[in-house]
């Protein structure tokens, strides 16, 4: 069974730093690209990183680009995401999915529970 | 803002057939762009729910279809039951933007 599991939530002050990550198991982390996405409270989604398999490609939304890094470790079955300079408006609860399909726009087939941040002083 | 349009609200009695409209561009669903559907139930992370404009993954009912004609995508939800209320996403590419995944900006369906 795939699952995902987002931790590293938590509350902090704007211009603060939190570092995401996502346990992965039930599949091979390493032949698949990953996401995050994003959903601030009562709004909807929006894409926010992705990586490829080996971390060759890696794209950013350009509301975080300069602020968010996204990495892996696929020994460890793990994507993680840096946030730096984060601002009120990053509040979110952040997912972590796994990419499908074989072209753009490549679709989001499992998703994680979702970790909450908030950034408020 | 997001560049996929979606009616913020439909509703329908148990029973009737329900559509939501995805309405994007000539940078994304008119670019021949595929366009994906996920189902958010309350409290809940998404599901996808249809794949590749028309494919549902296995386990969705087929209650659930998907089209998809020029610069618009459609859900269907036929036979609609209270389970199906939710907050639908349509999602695709935009090539106008930087990366990037785009979804739409959701539509909630009650069952009244």
């Amino acid at each position: 069974e795939v699952q995902l599991v987002e931790s590293g939530g938590g509350l902090v002050k704007p211009g603060g730093s939190l570092r995401l990550s996502c346990a992965a198991s039930g599949f091979t982390f390493s032949s698949y690209s990953m996401n995050w996405v994003r959903q601030a409270p009562g709004k909807g989604l929006e894409w926010v990183s992705s990586i490829s398999s080996s971390s060759s490609y890696i794209y950013y939304a350009d509301s975080v680009k300069g602020r968010f890094t996204i990495s892996r470790d696929n020994a460890k079955n793990s994507l993680y995401l840096q946030m730096n300079s984060l601002r009120a408006e990053d509040t979110a609860v952040y997912y972590c999915a796994r990419e499908g399909g074989l072209f753009r726009p490549y679709y989001f087939d499992y998703w994680g529970q979702g970790t909450l941040v908030t950034v408020s002083s | 803002q997001s560049v996929l349009t979606q009616p913020p609200s439909v509703s329908g009695a148990p029973g009737q057939r329900v559509t939501i409209s995805c309405t994007g561009s000539s940078s994304n669903i008119g670019a021949g762009y595929d366009v994906h559907w996920y189902q958010q139930l309350p409290g809940t992370a998404p599901k996808l729910l249809i794949y590749g404009n028309s494919n549902r993954p296995s386990g969705v009912p087929d209650r659930f279809s998907g089209s998809k004609s020029g610069t618009s995508a459609s859900l269907a939800i036929t036979g609609l039951q209270a389970e199906d209320e939710a907050d639908y996403y349509c999602q695709s590419y935009d090539s106008s933007l930087s990366g990037s995944d785009v979804f739409g900006t959701g539509t909630k369906v009650t069952v009244l």
